[in-house]
Parts: C-alpha cells; structure tokens; sequence
C-alpha cells in the first residue's frame, strides 16, 4: 500500500526559512496535502496541490512537487516562533475511498528565537 | 476554526468497555471520515460515512463501528476496548464533490483505556 515519509525533527531560528520534505510510493496519488497540528489540537489544513502542478505558493507558504522522485516539500518563509507545530504530509489514497488520507508521521518544528 | 465539533474531548475508559465519540460536521458538509492517531504517529483512516452510509473502510476490525445521521454529524463506537486502543480520535467533515476532498478536522477526543 501507499507509504508517506518525513523526517521527524526540523530546528530553524525565527526569521529563516524552514523547508519540510516528503516522499511518498503511490504516483498515481492524485492530490497531496500539508497538515499543520499544534499541541492539544487537531489538524489544520495549510495547503494542497494537485498532481499536474510542480510549484503553488500561498502567502509564505511554498509547496513544491517532484512527481517523478515522488517527493513534496513545503517551504515555510520568515519562519516565526508561531510556526513552532508538527507538520503532516498526506495523500489522496484512491485505493480505498475517497477521504483516505495517507499521513506521514509528522515532521516537528522548533524555531528558536 | 473548522467548525467541526468532537465530544467528548477526553475520555478514560477501561479494558473491555463499550465507548461512543460524537462530531458535528461543518455546515454544508455532507461526509464524515474518522482516523485515528496513536501517540507520535500520523492519522490513520478508520473509515468514511457518505448520506448516512459507511464509504469506505480503513484496516479496523469490525470492533469499531460508526453512524452517521440525516444531519450529517456522526458517532464512531468501540465495542470491547483494549489498551492500544488509547489514541486521539479525530473526525473530519468534507464536501464530496470528486476529485479533491480537503478535509476539515475537529480538535479530537482523547481516550485512555486502562
């Protein structure tokens, strides 16, 4: 079945840019997401992109698409101590049902001040 | 937020016991999917309910089972506990429309099985 990788641990301090990277085994995946969970909290959808696009940028986020590698990054710019969370990658599994989501394990973002 | 609501948000339970987990939908959504996220790890799907029929199923056992209502909300129930299943239970509405389903969660309930 599908698999999603991240690494577990990113530190940045304030004011660089973080850039959290993915890598999944399905490239019939159709859609890929960003999820943002902060402690105590469930997940906040941050962004997407669809397959048939390599770059979307949204405000100081940028989401890049490698569909031959099948990785995905998410560039956080101006990183700010805010933006201290765990990020989720996932995917559109269509193996199953449509809202099966395929989650990474999160990548945890420390920004020191 | 999301206006999804999940109740309650935590929850402790002991071994062999019966649970019930309530979520509202977002307004205008018409399908709830329910995962489950154990300590440290991502979401994993249980399953999908789409008009009131389950959509769709993760690798649960039958143990874990769900309804969902004309108003769209929804219960997820687990019948006879066990201590793994201590996790945060997320609930997530959506609007199936094809192609791109963006998922809205809820905050969670947070159940403890001793």
């Amino acid at each position: 079945g599908e698999d999603v990788e991240q690494s577990l641990f990113l530190s940045v301090r304030e004011g660089d840019s973080s850039v959290i990277n993915c890598t999944y085994t399905d490239s019939s995946s159709t859609y890929l997401y960003w999820y943002k969970q902060e402690p105590g909290a469930g997940l906040q959808l941050l962004t997407y992109i669809f397959s048939n696009m390599d770059m979307k940028q949204d405000q100081r986020l940028t989401v890049l698409l490698n569909k031959k590698d099948k990785h995905l990054s998410l560039r956080i710019a101006d990183t700010q101590t805010g933006d201290s969370a765990i990020y989720f990658c996932a995917v559109l599994n269509y193996g199953g049902s449509q809202g099966n989501l395929i989650f990474g394990k999160g990548t945890k973002l420390s920004v020191k001040p | 937020e999301t206006g999804v609501t999940q109740s309650p948000t935590h929850l402790i339970k002991t071994r062999g016991q019966q649970v019930t987990l309530r979520c509202s939908s977002q307004s205008g959504h018409n399908t709830v999917s329910w995962y489950q996220q154990a300590l440290g790890q991502g979401p994993q799907f249980i399953f999908q309910y789409y008009r009131e029929e389950e959509n769709g199923r993760g690798n649960f056992p039958p143990r874990f089972s769900g309804l969902q209502f004309p108003n769209y909300s929804s219960e997820l129930n687990v019948n006879a506990l066990e201590l793994d299943d201590s996790a945060l239970y997320l609930c997530a509405s959506s609007l199936k429309a094809g192609g791109n389903e963006k998922l809205f969660f809820g905050s969670g309930t947070q159940l403890s099985v001793l």
